[in-house]
């Protein structure tokens, strides 16, 4: 059953520290995409990956940190330098076309 | 710059009428556009899409629309059933980009009232 997952489900960052966010496909997709969605606001670009070592930045790229060393993995790292983490995180990649495919999200908070 | 717009915020709808979302665009290299359904605490799932080559796309219950002249396409759901509540987001983005990324608008909550 080809899906991807992001874990975990839940997660909550004493300010300061850095996290990282899993994000795992086995639909063998190359695109692969960091978005995060905030109360009231649409899904927002943060780093996008179109090829196993190669990433670019999206929107709203400062404070997070990505790798794609492969095909199947994509982590987000939220450092501390982003101001405002605390949001819901969705991960998700894409066939050739248009068939993108979202996990089902981290909530990260900031306690 | 929002470059997809929704600009109702909620929709609520009677059990068994039409349903109708809106969305705008600013953007005219778009030439492809979605829709997604998304449930709380769950990633948006795939619903319909269209091409700008066409005006119109049905799947079942749901039909998209899209005037290009206008920037506008819209999503109707006839007959809309409770289990259609969700967050409804259009989506927009241009094939000639090699990484066909997609802008969201800011997603419409339905309700559909039993």
């Amino acid at each position: 059953d080809g899906g991807i997952t992001q874990s975990p489900k839940y997660l909550f960052r004493k300010e300061g520290q850095n996290v990282t966010l899993s994000c795992e496909q086995n639909l063998n997709h190359d695109a692969m995409y960091w978005y995060r969605q905030d109360p009231g606001q649409g899904l927002r670009l943060i780093y996008y990956s179109q090829i196993v070592n190669d990433f670019q930045k999206g929107d709203i790229a400062e404070g997070y940190s990505v790798s794609r060393e492969k095909k199947e993995s994509f982590p987000l790292t939220v450092t501390s330098a982003q101001k405002n983490p605390t949001a819901f995180y969705l991960c998700a990649s894409k066939d050739e076309v248009w068939g993108y495919t979202f996990g089902s999200g981290t909530r990260l908070t900031v306690v | 710059d929002q470059q997809v717009k929704q600009n109702s915020p909620s929709l609520s709808v009677q059990e068994g009428r039409i349903s109708i979302l809106n969305c705008d665009y600013t953007n005219s290299m778009f030439d492809y556009f979605l829709w997604y359904k998304k449930y709380p605490a769950e990633g948006p799932t795939f619903l319909i899409s269209i091409s700008s080559i066409k005006d119109k796309n049905e799947d079942g219950r749901f039909t998209v629309f899209l005037n290009k002249s206008a920037k506008h396409l819209s999503l109707h759901i006839v007959p809309s059933q409770p289990g259609d509540s969700a967050v409804y987001f259009c989506a927009a983005g241009y094939t000639s980009g090699s990484a066909r990324q997609l802008t969201f608008g800011s997603g419409t909550q339905l309700t559909v009232l039993p």
